[in-house]
């Protein structure tokens, strides 16, 4: 049972290209969220999915875009890298919406740096 | 707004010290749910407890303690005889019943254990 699986590790691109970095979960969970972690500031969140077909913008959403066509993927996309998005990017997943109070389960993180 | 506030940004102790590190949420709602995680140096984001808005009861396991007091809207983690392998930074997140597809967390408390 691998859980969430996050890809790449780290990755360092050059402003202006794009990318997709990709998460995987094997729970058969229902929600699944993208979360950058920037030095004082914690974990914002970059948007989210509640099932299938089904996406929304947090906190943080421009310049990130997301799909989820399948109930264990949900990649997140960068446009046109800047290098503001440099962070270590986490992605969650949890059995049902956070407001049935289900603990979120972490991948290991994507380190980015945008040069 | 919802929101989590963790004040402390880094705490250091000596090895077998006691240490509380605080939370505190506001919320509009009357259901919702807190939780705790931990991330180690290594980088991963350890699940390590969730309390709900009707049970006040403290929580205790092994050297970790949990004080949730909805009076004061705060949800504290004490460590007792703390270790070096509790070096990590600690974050308190919050989801709440009304506007359900969201985990909210706080900036994290940095602790270093000294041996």
């Amino acid at each position: 049972n691998a859980g969430v699986t996050q890809t790449p590790k780290f990755q360092v691109l050059k402003t202006g290209q794009s990318m997709t970095l990709q998460c995987a979960q094997d729970m058969n969970h229902e929600y699944m969220s993208w979360y950058r972690q920037d030095p004082g500031m914690g974990l914002r969140l970059i948007h989210y999915s509640v099932g299938a077909g089904i996406t929304d913008q947090g906190e943080v959403p421009n310049g990130y875009n997301v799909s989820r066509s399948t109930t264990e993927d949900f990649p997140l996309r960068l446009l046109s890298a800047a290098p503001s998005q440099t962070s270590v990017y986490f992605c969650a997943s949890s059995y049902s919406k956070p407001q049935r109070g289900q603990p979120q389960h972490f991948g290991d993180g994507t380190r980015l740096s945008i040069l | 707004a919802q929101k989590v506030t963790q004040a402390q940004t880094e705490i250091s102790v000596v090895e077998k010290e006691d240490v509380t590190l605080d939370c505190v949420y506001e919320t509009r709602d009357t259901t919702y749910y807190l939780f705790w995680y931990k991330q180690p140096p290594s980088g991963e984001l350890v699940f390590l407890i969730r309390r709900n808005s009707f049970d006040e009861q403290n929580e205790i396991s092994g050297r970790y303690s949990w004080n949730f007091q909805k009076s004061t809207s705060s949800f504290n983690f004490t460590i007792t005889a703390s270790q070096v392998v509790d070096s990590a930074v600690y974050f308190c997140a919050h989801t709440y019943w009304d506007t359900g597809n969201q985990f909210y967390f706080g900036t994290g408390t940095s602790l270093t254990v000294i041996p």
